[in-house]
């Protein structure tokens, strides 16, 4: 069974409109860790945010939060103000299990796209 | 600077030819490990290593070796490479120490083999 499932192989915003991710995950275990990671188009994996399980604020950086909704096991990440910037390959990932246990799994991705 | 190194950079190859990616960090971090990407399956795991010494099987591990000599090296052996190995791959590391153990990602390493 997919442990990490990101639904929109797609998306294409407008410039300066908010955009949200959707990332949905399955575990049993109950310490976890989420990840977003970004992915330009020239290759490398950018890392944008990372929500604990037992953290009680949803995570913010800048412009990224994560809508961390532990009961629906989701965790959207929301850009606010999208710049053409943004455009660019997202990936949710989570870290399951012991501080030591540090295998990533990843969801397919999602492709943002920002028309000006 | 801190960073993860991976050479070369693009590497098309024939079926068989035995290659090796080098992967680098200077943040004397203990763990290390390699993914590679493929459309439409995100980033998968090969090999992990927990330490010098240390090195164990991910989720798709059939077809490639790893070796960890030394805590800064993680190379990516694949002894009779096929065309399935065509990919991205991708070498990352982190410490047990930083903030929320995040994984440092090498630039990637485009693989083709004919």
């Amino acid at each position: 069974a997919q442990k990490i499932t990101q639904t929109q192989p797609g998306m294409f915003v407008q410039e300066k409109e908010a955009v949200t991710l959707d990332c949905t995950y399955d575990t049993s275990d109950p310490s976890y860790g989420l990840f977003w990671y970004k992915q330009p188009s020239s290759g490398e994996m950018i890392f944008l945010i990372y929500q604990g399980s037992y953290d009680q604020q949803n995570a913010t950086e800048g412009r990224y939060s994560l809508n961390f909704q532990k009961a629906r096991k989701s965790a959207n990440l929301v850009i606010s103000a999208s710049q053409l910037g943004d455009s660019a390959m997202y990936f949710c990932a989570m870290r399951e299990g012991i501080q030591g246990a540090q295998k990533l799994v990843f969801g397919q991705g999602t492709r943002l796209t920002i028309n000006p | 600077e801190a960073q993860v190194t991976q050479n070369p950079r693009y590497l098309i190859t024939v079926t068989g030819k035995k290659l090796t990616v080098t992967c680098s960090q200077n943040m004397n971090h203990e763990y290390m490990s390699w993914y590679r990407q493929d459309p439409g399956l995100g980033l998968r795991q090969i090999y992990y290593s927990m330490n010098v010494e240390v090195t164990d099987k991910g989720d798709v591990p059939e077809g490639y070796k790893v070796s960890r000599k030394e805590k800064r090296n993680f190379p990516l052996i694949l002894e009779s490479p096929s065309p399935n190995q065509t990919s991205l791959y991708f070498c990352a590391s982190t410490d047990y120490n930083t903030a929320h153990n995040e994984q440092f990602f090498g630039p990637g390493t485009r693989l083709t083999v004919l």
